[in-house]
């Protein structure tokens, strides 16, 4: 079975640039999250998708993130524009169903803003 | 509201020896509590979850928590040491519906040889 798959796994931008990071879940995982992981960090959540639903996203900085989760499949997460501050590792993971269906998480993209 | 607390940041363990890493939680309802490990440049894996069964849980790599209730605690433990046990590793809060996920700060765990 194939894990959860991020692209690209390091990004280099300078501040004021847009960024995307897209994820492609386990198969038939219709619960899908972003999260944060600043260094030295536990991940912080960032956006919860029920399907296509965005279902928790009260922790999104809505006026530079933005994100979508197509046909209940595949998401992407966008930065425009992006912040020095915004260097950090982006995990996805993905569960069955919500709640403590145990999440599976993908290898992160490491975005580095200069 | 959840949170949980790690603490100690780093423990080093030598090989063979007993690895305790702690963990204690805040919570309003009863929690659902979990470890992860995340190994360098890889995305976290889950060890172990309490879901109010089992007091005592066992998970994959010979790790095992306790539930305690009086102590809001739900510490991991290994008997003994192995060198690929060295990682991170994450203790995690939700309550039943995983509305409120939150993760500990994490704590470095060094084995030496």
């Amino acid at each position: 079975e194939a894990g959860v798959v991020q692209s690209p796994r390091y990004k280099i931008i300078e501040k004021k640039q847009p960024v995307a990071f897209w994820c492609n879940p386990i198969s038939g995982h219709n619960t899908l999250y972003w999260y944060l992981q600043n260094l030295g960090q536990g991940p912080e959540l960032l956006i919860r998708y029920e399907n296509e639903e965005a279902v928790d996203d009260s922790q999104l900085p809505k006026d530079r993130f933005s994100a979508e989760r197509l046909k209940g499949v595949d998401s992407t997460l966008k930065i425009q524009p992006a912040e020095l501050g915004d260097s950090a590792v982006y995990l996805c993971a993905s569960s069955l169903h919500r709640g403590i269906d145990t999440q599976y998480f993908g290898p992160g993209t490491r975005l580095t803003v200069l | 509201a959840q949170s949980v607390t790690q603490l100690g940041s780093h423990v080093s363990v030598s090989e063979g020896a007993l690895v305790l890493l702690r963990c204690n939680y805040s919570s309003s309802v009863p929690p659902y509590l979990f470890w992860y490990v995340q190994y360098p440049n890889q995305g976290l894996q889950l060890l172990l979850k309490y879901t109010s069964a089992a007091t005592l849980v066992k998970g994959i790599n010979g790790f095992e928590a306790e539930f305690k209730k009086s102590e809001t605690s739900f510490h991991l433990t290994k008997p003994s040491a192995h060198m690929s046990d060295a990682a991170e590793y994450f203790c995690a809060v939700s309550d039943s519906f995983g509305n409120q996920f939150y993760f500990g700060t994490g704590t470095s765990l060094t084995v030496i040889p």
